[in-house]
């Protein structure tokens, strides 16, 4: 069965500080991987996504992240954070089926906090 | 582009009540998913539609829950009776092309 893990419950960072974020998943098959963003009774938002190619992707907001094999990771990163970046990140794995792609598998999520 | 449509925002009920939950997913997209997600923790997939038909339901707590989307548009997640377990956001989510984008979710509490 496949999985995600974050690693990190709670990261704290100050403004302007750069930012990591770490992602481990399992899976048998080719993964495509997310990333989303939540903040406080809101929904899922989309930061970037990688299906194949450059495993070096850009999102939005100045987010990137880097997809490795060989290390079976897919960790998001940001320069210089600023406040509004506070939220809740969840990394999420999936795959194509013979019937299409089926739902993803998030891991539990990291509460970035961010100092002044 | 309207974003996925869910209601009601919140709910709050007794165990052992019914509840029901829809969600209008962004037009043309035809793969609509339903997600938990229990405090702390990230959303858990209970089912997903591919039109009006369902892909995947392994983990939806079919004695308890039950899913439609009968013109292959709208959905609706229903729970019958309630338990205090099942207190969390159910999220929904639409898919064009491999990548789902969710709606603010319906925040229930069971007391």
């Amino acid at each position: 069965a496949q999985s995600v893990t974050q690693p990190d419950i709670h990261i704290t960072v100050s403004e302007g500080a750069s930012l990591e974020l770490r992602c481990n998943y399992s899976y048998g098959a080719t993964p495509y991987l997310f990333w989303y963003v939540q903040s406080p009774g809101q929904g899922l938002q989309l930061l970037l996504k990688y299906f194949s190619g450059d495993t070096l992707v850009q999102g939005i907001k100045g987010f990137e992240a880097e997809f490795k094999r060989s290390q079976s990771s897919f960790n998001l990163r940001k320069p210089s954070v600023h406040w509004s970046d506070a939220a809740e990140y969840f990394c999420a794995v999936g795959a194509l089926t013979g019937g299409g792609a089926d739902g993803l598998t998030f891991g539990k999520g990291t509460h970035l906090i961010i100092q002044p | 582009e309207a974003g996925v449509a869910q209601s009601p925002r919140y709910k709050i009920i007794e165990k052992r009540q019914s509840v029901a939950f829809w969600c209008n997913p962004i037009s043309g997209h035809a793969t609509l998913y339903w997600y938990q997600q229990i405090l702390g923790q990230g959303p858990k997939l209970l089912i997903q539609f591919q039109n009006n038909g369902v892909v995947d339901d392994s983990q939806l707590p079919k004695d308890r829950f039950s899913a439609e989307r009968l013109k292959g548009v709208d959905s609706t997640l229903k729970i019958q009776p309630a338990k205090l377990e099942d207190s969390a956001v159910y999220l929904c989510a639409s898919s064009l092309n491999l990548v789902p984008f969710f709606g603010p979710g319906t925040r229930l509490t069971v007391l």
